[in-house]
């Protein structure tokens, strides 16, 4: 079946710039994730979704960062006046939302603010 | 505040021996581990789990053995292959109320193995 995807692959953008970043889930996944991967480092967390509803956005760096899931399905990471410290690669991943069960991740979305 | 540390940043191993990756953890509330690989420009994949309620998990080629005690888990290979190559992340997860939740990373470590 189909995996986790994410779009678009890659995203330039100039600073001060809003850029919205699309995952699709495997489809019956009701957990979705969003990290955040710099250069030499891990995944970093930065919001869970169970359903449509946000059940941890501890990892939000700050409120020019915000994501949806409005029908439990596909989400949307949107961030505002684009900083160049953004630049990353966006990680998506869902699962079946029950405990000690493994994360899928998408392709990433590599963002770069000039 | 680095939760989990992988404090080896990379690794060569020859073709058919054993590839060891360690990984530590601080928080005792963790009670799930993961090992992710990672080629470029993609996205992690999933390798192999252990709960906090064993200490050793075995998949083929792969095993994933924790010590709570020590906070430590490693992931054992063999026989190691070339196209075992790739980076690989330790994860870990403190489970509430059988729901899922998020992964904390390590920084990886990056496998080399050679012919």
């Amino acid at each position: 079946g189909a995996g986790v995807s994410q779009t678009p692959s890659n995203k330039v953008t100039e600073k001060g710039k809003y850029v919205e970043l699309r995952c699709d889930p495997i489809s019956g996944h009701t957990a979705l994730y969003w990290y955040r991967q710099s250069l030499g480092q891990g995944p970093e967390f930065l919001i869970y979704f169970q359903g449509t509803g946000a059940a941890d956005d501890s990892g939000l760096p700050n409120d020019r960062f915000f994501a949806v899931r409005p029908e439990g399905s596909v989400s949307t990471l949107k961030i505002q006046r684009t900083e160049r410290g953004d630049s990353a690669v966006y990680l998506c991943a869902s699962s079946s939302g029950s405990s000690y069960n493994e994360q899928f991740f998408g392709p990433g979305t590599r963002l770069t603010v000039l | 505040d680095q939760q989990v540390k992988q404090n080896s940043p990379s690794l060569s191993v020859q073709e058919g021996r054993i590839s060891i990756l360690n990984c530590d953890y601080t928080n005792s509330m963790f009670d799930y581990f993961l090992w992710y690989k990672k080629y470029p420009a993609e996205g992690p994949t999933f390798l192999i789990s252990i709960s906090s309620i064993k200490d050793k998990n075995e998949d083929g080629r792969f095993t994933v053995f924790l010590n709570k005690s020590a906070k430590h888990l490693s992931l054992h290979i063999v026989p190691s292959q070339p196209g075992d190559s790739a980076v690989y992340f330790c994860a870990a997860s403190g489970s509430l109320s059988g729901t899922a939740s998020k992964l904390t990373f390590g920084t990886g470590t990056r496998l080399q193995v050679t012919l």
